[in-house]
């Protein structure tokens, strides 16, 4: 399984777009890139998935250049509650493993 | 329920106790993982079912722990000879899918909180 790197953590303020970058320079060609949220107390939770080029859904966009080495989450307009820490993942969704990393703890600021 | 229950949500456990962690998955739900999860840190595979069939244990540390699902719904971590090292949140996911947790489509529970003191 691909290991990742994220920044350790990174603040923000309300209304901003936040974007975390992740490094997988190890990515296979089955692999595919996903991203988690989690709260405190709370089980990590799915945002996003994708293989390459650009996914967007309700909740964030997830940018993949065509080396596939690296990958961006954007959150637009965070809010408050967007303070969590956001795991990203690299694996072969046939596989039976997800390998976490330490993720990235986002801190929105009013 | 519509979600993935574990109980309890705290436990504290005198070092050399048993504990039993229960996780009772979304009802239908064919894979059911274990994660291990110390504070600050990501969660760490332990064990994976498919219905009752446990596939992989190989996250599982030490021979103290051991997991089952005898009915394919239901599922028990049970850690004998609690040591302090095992302190950590205990994260169990399931899925209407066979395989693969790297994608959308798995429920992770809120854990259960293991304290050994």
């Amino acid at each position: 399984l691909a290991k990742t790197t994220q920044p350790i953590s990174m603040d923000s303020y309300e209304g901003q777009e936040v974007n975390i970058t992740c490094s997988h320079n190890n990515i296979a060609t089955n692999d595919y890139i996903t991203w988690y949220q989690q709260f405190p107390s709370q089980g990590p939770r799915f945002i996003i998935q994708g293989y390459k080029t650009k996914v967007t859904n309700e909740v964030a966009s997830l940018f993949i250049p065509a080396d596939r080495k690296s990958s961006t989450l954007s959150l637009p307009r965070v809010s408050l509650s967007d303070t969590a820490v956001y795991y990203c993942l690299v694996g072969d969704i046939g596989g039976f493993k997800t390998i976490f990393g330490a993720g990235t703890r986002l801190f929105v600021k009013a | 329920g519509a979600g993935v229950s574990q109980s309890p949500r705290y436990k504290v456990a005198k070092r050399g106790q048993d504990v039993a962690l229960r996780c009772d998955p979304i009802s239908g739900h064919v894979s059911l993982f274990w994660y291990q999860q110390a504070l600050g840190q990501g969660p760490e595979f332990l064990t994976y079912f498919q219905n009752e069939a446990q596939l992989d244990k190989s996250g599982l540390p030490s021979d103290r722990f051991f997991a089952e699902r005898p009915e394919g719904s239901v599922s028990t971590l049970k850690i004998q000879r609690t040591q302090q090292e095992d302190s950590a949140v205990y994260l169990c996911a399931s899925s209407a899918r066979d395989r693969g947790i790297v994608g959308n489509g798995y429920t992770f529970g809120s854990g259960t909180r293991l304290t050994v003191v």
